[in-house]
């Protein structure tokens, strides 16, 4: 199985400051057919968990562009340009590549 | 507007058995690779399984935990997926989530989630 961690685990963030979350996989996410399928999750508190990066790199619908990701191969980045206070939650990075999907432990966002 | 419910947890002795249900609305349900993931109370999350779209075979993946023990199938004439979990055990106790893949990803839209409790 893809082993899928993340640094750090735990961030607190200043109110309008950038964030960054580090993921990283045991070996090389590139499919088959060329894609990297590397997603990134947010879940707020007591909500269940949403897409909000797909492919490395690519926002989904209605995700505010101050999220970003990027990264190859193994290492993948997740960047929050200004935190906000909606954005307090966990963050996992997952791996949809190779069968069984795997998840990161998750990154605890929240505010100093 | 998407929509994903879940139905079907609640408590089970170890060794029962529970059908889970998820109910499809707002998309083209039979073109949709659906995904079930579970969550242990306050744990991260947990891939169990996942069927593709007939166009791709209706095939089913899932996670060795669960293999041999749980099945996931569909019924597209009723938009709803299904979790049969059998020999149920207390490692089990989660919320299982349903997800849709609606072109972007397979993970395009969650449900809410349904608690099952493994316990005696």
């Amino acid at each position: 199985d893809i082993v899928m961690t993340q640094t750090p685990l735990s961030s607190p963030v200043t109110l309008g400051q950038p964030a960054s979350i580090s993921c990283r996989s045991s070996q090389s996410l590139v499919h088959s057919d060329g894609n990297t399928y590397l997603n990134w999750l947010q879940q707020r508190p007591g909500q269940p968990p949403r897409l909000l990066i797909y492919k490395i790199s690519n926002r989904f619908s209605g995700v505010p562009d101050r999220f970003s990701g990027s990264g190859a191969g193994t290492d993948f980045t997740l960047k929050i340009s200004r935190v906000e206070a909606e954005d307090v939650g966990v963050y996992y990075c997952m791996q949809a590549t190779q069968s069984p999907q795997t998840f990161g432990p998750g990154t605890k966002v929240e505010i100093k | 507007e998407v929509q994903l419910v879940e139905s079907g947890g609640g408590l089970v002795k170890p060794g029962g058995s529970l059908r889970l249900s998820c109910a499809a609305s707002g998309f083209t349900f039979s073109n949709a690779w659906m995904t079930w993931v579970r969550q242990a109370p306050g744990k991260g999350l947990e891939w169990v399984g996942r069927i593709k779209s007939k166009a791709y075979g209706g095939t089913t993946d899932h996670a060795p935990p669960v293999k041999g023990r749980f099945i996931i199938s569909r019924d597209d004439s009723r938009n709803t997926l299904y979790l049969q979990m059998n020999s149920l055990e207390t490692e089990d106790t989660a919320v299982y989530h349903c997800i849709a893949g609606l072109g972007a990803s397979e993970y395009d839209c969650w449900g809410q989630g349904t608690l099952v409790t493994v316990s005696s």
